[in-house]
Formats: C-alpha cells, structure tokens, sequence
C-alpha cells in the first residue's frame, strides 16, 4: 500500500512564526502536491512538484514556498505564519501525471495564533 | 462559479438506507472522473475512478455514473452502514484537478 505520512497531525503556531510542514511518501511516486482545505471550500492546491528540485505554484502560492531536495520528502513552508493560514494542510503523491489517483497524507491541522 | 457542484450539501440517512450524491461540472473533460471519501479527519481516498467509455462502475456497495454529455455524476451508496460517514468529493475530469467541496454523509442506527 502507498503510504505518505506527515510530520504532525496537528500544530500550533504564533503569527510571524517560520512553520514547516513535512511530507514523506514510500512508492517513488514523481508527483508531490500540497493542499489546503477550509470549511466549505474544496481542496485548493498551494504547490505541486513534478520532480526533484523542480516545482510549480498552484491557486494559492502567496506566502507559501516548498522544498523538495529528494524524491520522497516535499515540504511546505511558511515564511512568516497568519493567521489566515489556519486550515488543514493535506499532502499528497501520484504514479504520473497530474490528474492521475492521488494518495493523501493524514492531514496537518494548523493553528496560527 | 463554481467549475465543480456537489449536492445536497449534507445529507442524514439512517443505517441500512441508500443514497445518491450528485456532481455536476462545467469544465472541459480531459481525463478521468473520480470520486473520493475522506473520512473526519483524515485525507481523502479513492472510491472510484471513471473513464468516459464507462456509464456506471461499482465498488462493493458504492456506485458510480457518469453522463459526459450533460456532465452529471452521481454516487450511489447501498444498504448505508454506520462507517459511511463521511465527505465524499468528486473530482471532475481535467488536465489540472478541481476538487469539489463535498457532500457531508452521515449515517445514524
């Protein structure tokens, strides 16, 4: 089975605060993605990456950056946490290409204060 | 608007009954449509994955149409068990995935 794991389940930050958030997948999938979800929105997407070191923004990149050094591991940071960036963090991973099955970490609910 | 409408937005059914969730989408398909589960709490799974040549396609009790002339979709769920609840998300098909918001099931004794 595909696993992706996040670093935590769930985070309290200060606003100003740099957060990083982790994501790990085990099945040497190309594709990396980072979402958000917020009650009564669908998942946006904030970042995705298509390969080491290479990525692409999404709908909302605006005060998000991400990392990815090695195929398995794809962070997402915040520079300086809001507290508009409350909401639940998913990452996910796929075989191929973008609109292939998506396999979902647990989710990271961050709080900003 | 939105590219992507699920309905009804919630729904409360009783244990043993059945369902039917709709999708509707606007966009212009490109690949495959599916349909995820997302349990409270955690990330979404995959239910089922539909391609255009596909009218209907099941998964155990979960049912799954597509009509890709009107660009409806609906999920069928049968004989509703308590661990049914959950959101499901349907995930029209497109170059660039647009998740839908869901419709909220909850499946009471």
């Amino acid at each position: 089975d595909v696993k992706v794991t996040q670093s935590s389940r769930y985070l309290v930050k200060r606003t100003g605060e740099k957060v990083f958030l982790e994501c790990v997948q085990d099945m040497d999938h190309e594709n990396m993605f980072w979402y958000r979800q917020d009650p009564g929105l669908g998942l946006r997407l904030i970042y995705f990456s298509y390969d080491v070191k290479m990525k692409e923004k999404g709908d909302i990149p605006e005060g998000y950056s991400v990392s990815r050094e090695k195929k398995e591991r794809f962070s997402l940071i915040l520079e300086s946490a809001s507290t508009n960036q409350t909401s639940m963090y998913l990452c996910a991973s796929s075989p191929v290409g973008y609109s292939d099955t998506q396999y979902f970490g647990p989710g990271t609910r961050l709080t900003v204060l | 608007k939105n590219q992507v409408e699920q309905s009804p937005q919630s729904l409360i059914i009783l244990e043993g009954k059945n369902c039917t969730l709709q999708c509707n989408y606007t966009v212009s398909p490109f690949s495959n449509l599916r349909w995820y589960k997302q349990d409270t709490g955690r990330g979404p799974v995959s239910l089922t994955i539909m391609t255009f040549s596909e009218n209907t396609k099941s998964n155990g009790r979960y049912t799954a149409t597509l009509d890709a002339d009107t660009k409806q979709s609906s999920l069928h769920i049968t004989a509703s068990q308590l661990s049914d609840s959950a959101s499901y998300i349907c995930v029209p098909p497109r170059d660039k995935l647009i998740f839908g918001t869901g419709t909220r099931l909850q499946v009471f004794p």
